[in-house]
């Protein structure tokens, strides 16, 4: 059974700051890996995929790494802004399951400070 | 497109009702996914539907919860009858036939009193 993990699971960091977000999964058979945005009372938003041929996915100030072999993908945010403030999982669908049935884990809760 | 809508926003019942929560994925897609949040849990799968049919429902709690997708814009959760430790935040997700990535609905936060 598929099991992810995030650590830390709050962050708090100035305005300004990278943050590194943490994500390792325990099974490497994956289909790709993706992360998730989610702000207080909302759903989840897509920020970024990376298939599991891929090492990496860019969007903007968002980079996201997939080291399968060690399981684990990394959530790079540069130059972090107070509108950053938001919990942020990352979720895999094995590729074993049935359709795009995605494990999700914890998430990381993350405080950007003016 | 509106994205995948969900009604209602918020319920509020008492233990025993029944309580039916409903989601109309994005226009064309043909994967439907029923998602429980609670503090405790974090996000589960519930049921997944496949062109309208159950693929794996193995995520469902107990036989109080049932799923139906009559057609492929509409889809119901149903509880009944409900318990306190259902509540939670429900969310219904859908994705394209050759799109990963799953679109989420706003949810719906349940509280059985």
């Amino acid at each position: 059974k598929q099991e992810v993990t995030q650590i830390p699971a709050a962050l708090s960091v100035p305005e300004g700051e990278n943050l590194v977000l943490n994500c390792s999964f325990t099974d490497s058979a994956i289909y790709n890996l993706q992360w998730f945005r989610q702000d207080p009372g909302k759903g989840l938003t897509s920020l970024l995929l990376i298939q599991s041929s891929q090492r990496e996915q860019t969007s903007g100030r968002l980079n996201a790494s997939l080291d399968k072999s060690s399981g684990r993908s990394t959530l790079y945010i540069a130059a972090s802004q107070p509108g950053d403030s938001a919990t942020y999982l990352c979720a895999a669908p094995h590729i074993k399951a049935a359709g795009n049935k995605l494990t999700f884990g914890g998430g990381t809760r993350v405080l950007v400070k003016p | 497109d509106a994205g995948v809508i969900q009604s209602p926003r918020h319920e509020v019942t008492e233990m025993g009702q029944e309580v039916t929560l409903r989601c109309k994925p994005i226009s064309g897609h043909n994967s439907l996914f029923w998602y429980r949040q609670t503090m405790m849990r974090g996000l589960e799968l519930l049921i997944y539907f496949n062109n309208n049919v159950p693929i794996d429902d193995s995520g469902m709690p107990e036989d109080r919860f049932s799923a139906k997708m009559p057609n492929a814009s509409f889809s119901t959760l149903k509880i009944q009858p409900s318990e306190p430790r259902d509540s939670a935040v429900y969310f219904c997700a859908s994705s394209g036939s050759n799109l990963p990535k799953q679109f989420f609905g706003p949810g719906t936060r349940l509280t059985v009193l």
